[in-house]
């Protein structure tokens, strides 16, 4: 199994600033994703970071509004930047064990004011 | 692409009774995972169950289990003895297998469906 720790686990913020949400692992993994989840809504994928290299977003989601950090296979980071209240989500970080169980943080609760 | 669907927006249960949820999907994959996820009040998302779309036996995890029907593309969550802890959001996920066709060991989730335990 994966503990995930996952920072902050919510904020109010103002519209226009960005936030770096952190996402800690207990032990390295290769892969590790970005959720969004609006509310009442289902969970929709936001990139996959990958150490080493440039982050796989999908599609609608793009890395100047959402940079993402991949520094060792412990640890990543995503952003949202100039916040708009549409911003306002749940973001969960997740990770897959070799036996393909996905093992999430316990999400951001991210209001835009 | 791969879908799932989930019908049920809401669904109750009163205590110790049997509850069963929804799920079907859409694919043109023979190989690929199936999941049930719980998402109670907390956010924590956690999984319940998992199939293979290899096996044809059913998975059982104590009082959970799944009725996979592959031609059918269906993946319907029985609930039994339901308790007051099992009251949450549950999500039905797809996963490709990965390395097919190119496709990524991402989740793609349904939208949902939300249990109320009744005493």
């Amino acid at each position: 199994s994966a503990v995930i720790s996952q920072k902050p686990s919510r904020d109010i913020c103002q519209r226009g600033t960005s936030l770096t949400i952190q996402c800690q692992v207990d032990s390295q993994v290769t892969m590790m994703f970005w959720y969004r989840q609006q509310p009442g809504q289902s969970l929709t994928l936001i990139a996959t970071a990958n150490q080493g290299s440039e982050a796989t977003y999908e599609s609608g989601f793009v890395i100047d509004k959402f940079p993402i950090s991949r520094p060792n296979l412990t640890f990543s980071t995503l952003t949202v930047s100039n916040m708009s209240p549409e911003d306002s989500s749940i973001y969960l970080c997740s990770v897959e064990a070799v036996n393909t169980e996905a093992f999430f943080g316990q999400g951001t609760r991210l209001t835009v004011v | 692409a791969q879908t799932v669907t989930q019908s049920q927006p809401e669904m109750s249960v009163q205590e110790a009774e049997t509850v069963t949820l929804s799920c079907t999907y859409d694919t043109s994959e023979s190989d690929y995972y199936l999941f049930w996820y719980k998402q109670p009040p907390s956010r924590q998302m956690i999984l319940v169950i998992r199939q293979e779309a290899y096996k044809q036996q059913n998975a059982t995890e104590n009082r959970f289990s799944v009725n996979f029907q592959k031609a059918a593309k269906s993946f319907s969550l029985k609930i039994s003895d339901s308790q007051l802890g099992d009251a949450a959001m549950y999500f039905c996920a797809y996963r490709s297998e990965l390395g097919y066709g190119g496709a990524t060991n991402k989740l793609i989730f349904g939208t949902g469906t939300l249990l109320a335990v009744q005493p």
